[in-house]
């Protein structure tokens, strides 16, 4: 089984500041990774898939990178709405999905 | 625009059957390309995927819950289900169910609570 860890698991940030968020895998998921962000009392949106293509409708701002095993989601001036939890999931065991534990971007 | 909504009751007894009801607007289920899956939250938690389902009927669960998992379709009716058997307080969740390809899932539902209590 692959195992998705994430660092750090808060990060205070003030609005404008970068953030800059990584998820590493137990083995490689080749670029089979996808970035979600949930808000409290919503279900998750995803951000990015296949490691770094911006879902549609989602802000420049947000971009992802990696392949193998180390990703990281970059935004890159924080707006107060991207105060959130951020899942990275992996697929490469396919069939099935595993989620990392997640990442809190709280404000400083 | 794909929309889903889960539906059940929100309080189940320990030891019987959770059972959710999952209903899709906005697409066809059985216009095929995308598994409908389910997924839950432990309260203050992170995600665990739960299994899903496709339009043909073909299934795949999470090995951790394989015993106690079934999920349905009814492409009638453009929805799919969910029952999660022998149920204890551990199964108290956000239920979220969702729409995925083989790499993401790109629609969830809005979520509903399921308390597992005498």
């Amino acid at each position: 089984e692959i195992v998705l860890t994430q660092s750090p698991a808060t990060l205070s940030l003030s609005p404008g500041e970068r953030a800059t968020l990584s998820c590493r895998a137990s083995q490689s998921v080749s670029s089979y990774l996808a970035w979600y962000q949930q808000k409290p009392g919503q279900a998750p949106r995803l951000l990015i898939y296949d490691a770094s293509n911006r879902a549609t409708g989602i802000p420049a701002r947000f971009s992802g990178s990696g392949s193998g095993t180390d990703f990281t989601l970059t935004i890159s001036s924080l707006e107060p709405e991207d105060f959130a939890v951020y899942y990275c999931q992996q697929r490469s065991n396919w069939p099935g999905f595993t989620f990392g534990p997640g990442t809190k971007v709280d404000i400083k | 625009q794909v929309q889903l909504q889960e539906s059940g009751p929100g309080l189940v007894k320990p030891s019987q059957t959770l059972s959710l009801t999952c209903t899709v607007s906005g697409g066809s289920i059985s216009s095929g390309g995308y598994y409908w899956s389910w997924i839950r939250q432990h309260p203050g938690k992170g995600l665990e995927w739960i299994g899903y389902i496709y339009y043909s009927g073909s299934t795949y669960y999470n090995p951790s819950l394989k015993s106690r998992v079934t999920i349905s379709v009814d492409t009638s009716k453009n929805q799919f289900s969910l029952k999660l058997s022998s149920v204890t307080a551990a199964d108290t969740a956000v239920y979220y169910c969702a729409r995925g390809d083989a790499t993401t899932i790109d629609y969830w539902g809005q979520g509903t609570l399921v308390t597992v209590s005498s």
